[in-house]
């Protein structure tokens, strides 16, 4: 595997289930994101793991969840989820430094019923 | 909050011809990104720009930077059909946070 990968590629869920979104990083980096992807909206940052330590939450609803337990995997934890957190989540990875360019993964398409 | 405004947000264009995607962002931006985004695909990293006047180009495609105008543009020349997309800029206000613009679907037409 090279890159980003995400697991699963599609959820569909219903609001009282508890599911885990699993994002590996095969880059080396230090940092990782999630990203939520939703239609008509820009794509909004929702967690930054900085050398495993959470530095950003951007005033995320508590049914989401991070967990990073190494530089190169990260969870989202979700449970009791709303029909509007539907979306498509990203997980991305970068080396922090002067460019930082960040590597997205290829996203798990969330369904909420 | 840095705000980051794309326009046009659909664009269609023909074969061979040239255009430019603009991407005013509102405050202090550490570098300037642009992206690319295949229908059900992931991000592509296209380029950073890091400075004032800051000028990248890979085939196609040229992206500028003005700070001072708090302004990037996105220039594609001569169209082809394989530069169909959706084109994101994203600011970056320190600490990794990138703040995106909705996107500009480009349909490039024979």
């Amino acid at each position: 595997e090279t890159g980003v990968t995400q697991t699963p590629r599609h959820l569909v869920m219903g609001m009282t289930n508890k599911k885990s979104l699993k994002c590996e990083q095969h880059l080396g980096h230090n940092a990782m994101y999630w990203y939520k992807q939703s239609a008509k909206k820009p794509l909004e940052l929702m967690f930054v793991y900085n050398f495993k330590e959470q530095t950003e939450n951007n005033s995320v609803p508590s049914r989401f969840s991070p967990e990073c337990p190494n530089s190169s995997h990260l969870f989202l934890h979700l449970h009791t989820l709303q029909p509007e957190d539907s979306a498509l989540y990203l997980c991305a990875s970068s080396q922090v430094g002067p460019t930082d360019t960040q590597y997205f993964g290829p996203g798990t398409r969330l369904t909420v019923l | 909050e840095l705000k980051v405004e794309q326009n046009p947000l659909f664009l269609s264009m023909q074969e061979g011809k040239n255009y430019t995607i603009y991407c005013n962002y509102s405050t202090t931006s550490d570098r300037l990104y642009w992206y690319r985004q295949d229908p059900g695909k992931s991000l592509e990293s296209l380029f950073v720009l890091l400075s004032n006047g800051a000028v990248k180009q890979e085939g196609r495609l040229m992206a500028s930077l003005d700070t001072k105008a708090r302004l990037s543009t996105l220039h594609i020349t001569a169209a082809v059909h394989d530069l169909s997309a959706t084109y994101f800029c994203a600011g970056e206000t320190g600490a990794n946070n990138l703040f995106f613009g909705t996107g500009t679907r480009l349909t490039v037409i024979p």
